[in-house]
């Protein structure tokens, strides 16, 4: 069984602060990591597809990076908006299939205003 | 371009009833993935079907049935209903490039509550 973390559950920043949360893998048998960002009442949007270790992506004020090695995926927020406030899941692909993605439970953020 | 589409939206069953979820993919998407998510946890894979065909699998019981059609749509079957099956139900669509890493494309989900 493939054991997808994610941390913290949940995270609460005022607008403007920065911050970042954690997705962690199994660090054997990779083959990409997806994250998705789910705000409520809509649908989940991929944000990332990672692939290579050392991979870093970005999206506006959001980015994130890739260690395959040690088996974790960060996902950094700079300057945080109320907008932004949604769960960030992470999901993790050890096959040759994005259909069977193991998704961690997420992070809730929420950004105050 | 319309995206992926659920319906219904709710659906409230009773016990031992069945129960018939239905997805449309994006347009020019040719893969579809059902997933399970249970309050609190992230999405859960039931299986996906490619050309038809149930392609892959998840640990789900075989009261969880689904089928392809020729345009790509996609239908979840559950039978004998039990409380534990009410969750969100979450279709995924994605064209299949043989990367193996293509991003999913979700719908807003059928949301099934089992009394």
């Amino acid at each position: 069984i493939l054991n997808v973390e994610q941390s913290p559950q949940s995270l609460h920043v005022q607008e403007g602060d920065s911050t970042n949360f954690t997705c962690s893998f199994p660090s054997s048998n990779f083959y990409a990591l997806h994250w998705y960002r789910w705000e409520t009442a809509k649908s989940p949007e991929a944000l990332f597809v990672m692939t290579l270790n050392g991979d870093e992506k970005k999206k506006g004020r959001i980015s994130a990076t890739l260690n395959t090695k040690e088996g974790y995926s960060y996902l950094y927020i700079k300057g945080s908006q109320p907008e932004d406030s949604a769960t960030y899941l992470c999901a993790f692909l050890y096959n040759t299939n994005a259909g069977k993605s193991t998704f961690g439970d997420g992070t809730t953020l929420t950004v105050k205003p | 371009d319309a995206g992926v589409t659920q319906s219904p939206t709710h659906l409230i069953k009773t016990r031992g009833q069945q129960v018939t979820l239905r997805c449309s993919p994006k347009s020019g998407h040719d893969t579809v993935s059902w997933y399970q998510q249970a309050l609190g946890q992230g999405p859960q894979f039931i299986f996906q079907y490619y050309e038809e065909e149930e392609r892959q699998r998840g640990n789900f019981p075989d009261r969880f049935s689904g089928h392809q059609f020729p345009n790509y749509s996609s239908e979840l079957n559950v039978n004998a209903l039990l409380l534990g099956d009410s969750a969100l139900y979450l279709c995924a669509s994605s064209w299949d490039r043989g990367l193996g890493n293509e991003k999913l494309f979700f719908g807003s989900g059928t949301q099934l509550s089992v009394l």
